[in-house]
C-alpha cells in the first residue's frame, strides 16, 4: 500500500471557522492532489502540486488554498468554511503525473460544516 | 474541458451474472488517458486500469475486461461472473495530455452484487 496518511479523518466544524487538512506521504512522489467527493459528482480536483512550492488550481478551487513546503506534506486550507464545503476530501499522489500513471489515494477525510 | 459521463447511477445484479458499466467521454485532445477506479464500501479508491488514446486493444484481467472504442467515445467495463466482493462504486476517469494533472472523474456507478 502507498504510504499516504490524511489527518484528521473526521472533523465537524462551524461555518466561518478555518480548517486545515493534512496529507502526508512517505513515497517521495512529486505530484500530490486534493479531491473532493460528493454524491452525483464523483471526484473533483481542488488543487494539485507538482513540486515543493509549486501548486495549481483544479476544477473547484474557489474557497480553498494549499501549501506544500516539503515533498511529503500537502496542506489544504479552508479559510472560512461554508456548508457547501461539507464533503469527503481525498488526497492522492503520483510519481509521474495523473495521466502517465495511476493515482494512489489516501483514506479520505470527512468534513462536516454546520 | 474534458467530461466523463457514467449514465448508470446504480446497478444491482445477482451473483454470477455478467455486468457492464458504461463510460462515455468527451475531449478535444487527440492524446488522452482513460482510467477505471474502484471504491469498495471501506471507502478507499483502488486503481484498476489505464488506457491511452492510441491503444484500442481490449484488455482482460481475470473476470474484468475493458472495451475501448474511440468511434463511440466509450470505455466500458465488464465484470464476468460477478461476485459479492465486486460490490463497490466504480469510477471512470479521463485526463488529457494538454492538462495532464486535471483528471476528470465520472459521477460513478454503484454496483451491488447480491448473493
Amino acid at each position: 500500500d502507498a504510504g499516504i496518511t490524511q489527518s484528521p479523518r473526521h472533523k465537524v466544524t462551524e461555518t466561518g471557522t478555518p480548517v486545515t487538512l493534512r496529507c502526508h506521504q512517505t513515497e517521495n512522489h512529486r505530484y500530490m492532489y486534493w479531491y473532493r467527493q460528493d454524491p452525483g459528482h464523483g471526484l473533483r480536483l481542488i488543487h494539485y502540486s507538482y513540486g515543493v512550492k509549486d501548486t495549481d488550481k483544479g476544477e473547484v478551487s474557489d474557497g480553498y488554498s494549499v501549501s506544500r513546503s516539503k515533498t511529503e506534506d500537502f496542506l489544504l486550507t479552508l479559510e472560512s468554511a461554508t456548508s457547501s464545503q461539507t464533503s469527503v476530501y481525498f488526497c492522492a499522489i503520483s510519481e509521474s503525473g495523473a495521466n502517465t500513471g495511476e493515482l494512489f489515494f489516501g483514506e479520505g477525510s470527512r468534513l462536516t460544516v454546520l | 474541458a474534458q467530461k466523463v459521463t457514467q449514465a448508470q447511477t446504480e446497478i444491482s445484479v445477482v451473483e454470477k451474472e455478467d455486468v457492464t458499466l458504461d463510460c462515455v467521454y468527451e475531449t478535444r485532445d487527440t492524446t488522452y488517458y482513460l482510467f477505471w477506479y474502484k471504491q469498495p464500501p471501506s471507502g478507499e479508491l483502488v486503481f484498476l486500469i489505464r488506457r491511452n488514446s492510441f491503444d484500442e486493444q481490449n484488455e482482460i484481467s481475470g473476470r474484468y475486461s475493458w472495451n475501448f472504442q474511440k468511434s463511440t467515445s466509450s470505455f466500458n467495463f465488464t465484470i464476468t461472473a460477478s461476485q459479492v466482493v465486486d460490490s463497490a462504486v466504480y469510477f471512470c476517469a479521463l485526463s488529457e495530455n494538454y492538462n495532464n494533472n486535471d483528471m476528470r472523474f465520472g459521477a460513478g456507478t454503484r454496483l451491488t452484487v447480491k448473493p
